[in-house]
C-alpha cells in the first residue's frame, strides 16, 4: 500500500496568515493526489484534484504543488471559516490511501 | 447537480451483516465514467476507502475485500454496500461519493456496531 505521511498534525494561525499542509508519498504517484477539507460534523468538501487543479467553487486561495512525492496544500490570507481538518487522497494505486489529516483551527 | 444520501439499520449486533444503500440524483451510472464509491469515518479518526464501482468494474480495499460486496441498481440510481461479519471497531460514519476525485459525497449514515 502507498503510505501518505502528512505533516503537520494540527497547526494554529491568525486570520490573514498564509500556511502550508504538506503529504509526502511513499512512492511515485504522479499527479494523483487530492486534497480535502472537513468541518465538524460535515462531509468532506474536496478542494484540490490532480495535485494543483482547483475544484469548482473553491476559492483561489486555496492552491497545491508538487515537487517530487511531495505534495502541499497553501491556504493564503486565512479566513475563520477555513477551521477544519485537511486530508489528502492519492488516488493512484489500490487501495486509495488518505493522510492521517492535520487539523487547522485559526486563533 | 448531484446529490448522495445514504441510508443504514443504524445500529447492528456484531457478527452481523451491514446492508448500506446510496440513493444518488444529478447523474446516472450508465453516464461514462461515472461511479460512486463508499468510504468511512470512525469518530475522531481518519478515513478509510472501502469499495468503488466504476464501468461496470468493481474495486475493493483488499485488507476488507472478503467481507465486501457492491452492488448497483441502475434504473433505482442506488448503489449497495454489504459488509459481513461486523465487529465494534467497524463502527464509523459511512460515507457513499462519487468515484474518481470524490467530488461530491452524501451526508453520511452512523452505523454503530453493539451487543
Amino acid at each position: 500500500d502507498i503510505q501518505m505521511t502528512q505533516s503537520p498534525a494540527s497547526l494554529s494561525a491568525s486570520p490573514e496568515e498564509i500556511v502550508t499542509i504538506t503529504c509526502q508519498a511513499s512512492q511515485d504517484i504522479g499527479n494523483w493526489l487530492a486534497w480535502y477539507q472537513q468541518k465538524p460534523g460535515k462531509s468532506p468538501q474536496l478542494l484540490i484534484y490532480s495535485a494543483t487543479s482547483l475544484a469548482d467553487g473553491i476559492p483561489s486561495r486555496f492552491s497545491g504543488s508538487r515537487s517530487g512525492t511531495q505534495y502541499s496544500l497553501k491556504i493564503s490570507r486565512l479566513q475563520v471559516e477555513d477551521t477544519g481538518i485537511y486530508y489528502c487522497l492519492q488516488r493512484y494505486s489500490n487501495p486509495l490511501t488518505f493522510g492521517s489529516g492535520t487539523k487547522l483551527e485559526i486563533k | 447537480q448531484v446529490t448522495l444520501k445514504e441510508s443504514g439499520p443504524g445500529m447492528l449486533q456484531p457478527s452481523q451483516t451491514l446492508s448500506l444503500t446510496c440513493t444518488f440524483s444529478g447523474t446516472s451510472l450508465s453516464t461514462s465514467n461515472m461511479g460512486l464509491s463508499w468510504l468511512r469515518q470512525p469518530s475522531g479518526k481518519g478515513l478509510e476507502w472501502l469499495a468503488s464501482i466504476w464501468n461496470n468494474d468493481n474495486y475493493y480495499n483488499p485488507s476488507l475485500r472478503s467481507r465486501l460486496t457492491i452492488s448497483k441498481e441502475t434504473s433505482k440510481n442506488q448503489v449497495l454496500l454489504k459488509f459481513t461479519s461486523m465487529e465494534p471497531a467497524d463502527t464509523a460514519t459511512y460515507y457513499c461519493s462519487t468515484s474518481g476525485w470524490f467530488a461530491y459525497w452524501g451526508q453520511g449514515t452512523l452505523v454503530t456496531v453493539s451487543s
